[in-house]
């Protein structure tokens, strides 16, 4: 059965650190790799998508993937208050559209200000 | 990103009764579309793969035939849970992916919150 694993936390990270968020999966096949974002009570909000092994940057946010390792990484540079929230970790088998997404139980952040 | 719209955003209902949840794509064609629930303090868990045109495709421990989904056209995939019970009680949630090049994201709906007394 496929897993992804995250540390529910909560995190703690003072306003303008760098929070590290941490995920590791059991399917050695899986290709696509996606951070959401979730607000209590609302649905996931697609933060980073990562294919290649590597870092990809976007903005505050920089995605770090090692399959060899089975670990994805999210890096949230400036941390704002307003990126408190859980923040979901979620694997694909395939590189393409066709199949669902295996989630993480998420990782609570708390942004102090 | 993709528009993605729920109807009802939350609803209530006595057990015993069924309940119709709808997932529309607004701005786009979508020949697949998912559906997940999300329990309190849980994660999101797949419950089905919705395929324009023809039958969905169930995740193991799912029952078909207690949640019944319609995806007749490519805007619009139906989630009916039939004779509700309060364990049903989740947040439901669709997504979809725009497009069918590979590697496309997944986007998200509002999701629907449902309570069974």
């Amino acid at each position: 059965q496929k897993e992804v694993e995250q540390n529910s936390g909560p995190l703690s990270v003072p306003e303008g650190a760098i929070a590290s968020l941490n995920c590791t999966y059991s399917d050695r096949v899986s290709q696509s790799f996606f951070w959401y974002r979730q607000y209590s009570g609302k649905s996931p909000e697609l933060i980073m998508s990562i294919y290649s092994n590597g870092d990809k940057e976007d903005g505050r946010f920089t995605a770090q993937l090692n399959k060899a390792s089975q670990y994805v990484s999210l890096l949230i540079r400036d941390s704002q208050p307003s990126d408190s929230a859980t923040y979901l970790c979620a694997v694909r088998e395939s590189g393409g559209g066709a199949d669902g997404l295996t989630f993480g139980k998420g990782t609570h952040l708390i942004i102090q200000p | 990103g993709a528009v993605v719209s729920q109807h009802p955003s939350w609803v209530i209902c006595k057990s015993g009764t069924s309940v119709k949840i709808e997932c529309r794509s607004l701005d786009f064609q979508a020949t697949t579309m998912f559906w997940y629930r999300q329990f309190p303090k849980q994660s999101l868990m797949l419950m089905a793969t919705s395929n324009e045109g023809s039958k969905a495709t169930y995740e193991q421990g799912v029952e078909k035939d207690k949640f019944l989904i319609n995806h007749a056209s490519l805007t619009l995939s139906t989630l009916t849970v039939t004779s509700a019970h309060p364990e049903d009680s989740s947040f439901y949630i669709c997504s979809l992916i725009p497009g069918l090049a590979a590697y496309n994201e997944q986007f998200f709906g509002p999701g629907t919150r449902l309570t069974v007394l």
